[in-house]
């Protein structure tokens, strides 16, 4: 089947940092992947629609400038939370869609800002 | 707009009991709908994607229903487990595919 890999898993960092967080399909390609975001106990937020080649699509109440979107490859796309502060702590989920599979989600990473 | 509900939001049963979580949505024109299960501090694992033009699908002990033209998918596990405690989520893509819309979830416990 289809997997998407991220990482890392969980990360701490100070705020005023910026975190990388990556996100890979591994066995097949996507032009699309997706941001979530979820806070406890809630389903999950789409964030932004990363597209290979071109500008990410962020929903409404997104700041473009604080998550920023890069997806070089079909097969990467990488989430950097910029100038992180505790309010960006949260857990943030990648994924990718294939025809056969539908949607893949990542495993998730759990962001902490001290 | 899309709106994808699921009942209940909770439920505890015993070890063994068969069981049907249930997920509705508003806009009977889907493409597929699709089964996940997340559990705490993890990602979302794919169970069941069934196509529009399919009436159910079976991975091991469990099996999803499809009714389009009612509005609902039902997962249906049986001889549940305590491994089978986790958040089970519906999801189903808007027309162009290129965006998810969720239940609020199912939080199962299973007890042994």
């Amino acid at each position: 089947g289809a997997v998407v890999s991220q990482h890392p898993s969980w990360v701490i960092c100070k705020s005023g940092t910026s975190v990388k967080i990556e996100c890979r399909s591994l066995d097949f390609q996507a032009t699309t992947m997706f941001w979530y975001r979820q806070f406890p106990k809630q389903s999950l937020m789409l964030m932004a629609t990363s597209n290979e080649g071109s500008k990410a699509t962020y929903e409404q109440g997104v700041e473009k400038d604080k998550f920023l979107i890069n997806h070089a490859s079909l097969t990467l796309s990488t989430l950097t939370v910029t100038s992180a502060h505790p309010e960006d702590s949260s857990f943030y989920i990648c994924s990718a869609r294939s025809r056969s599979y539908g949607y893949t989600f990542g495993s998730g990473t759990r962001l902490t800002v001290v | 707009k899309q709106e994808v509900t699921q009942i209940p939001a909770a439920l505890s049963v015993p070890e063994g009991e068969n069981l049907v979580l249930n997920c509705s949505f508003t806009d009977s024109a889907i493409y597929n709908l699709q089964w996940f299960r997340q559990d705490p501090g993890k990602g979302l694992t794919s169970l069941l994607l069934i196509q529009s033009s399919q009436r159910e699908q079976t991975s091991g002990r469990l099996n999803a229903s499809l009714d389009k033209s009612s509005g609902r998918s039902t997962l249906y596990i049986a001889a549940s487990q305590p491994g089978d405690s986790a958040t089970y989520l519906c999801a189903v893509p808007n027309n162009a595919g290129n965006m998810l819309t969720f239940g609020g979830g199912t939080r199962l416990m299973v007890k042994p």
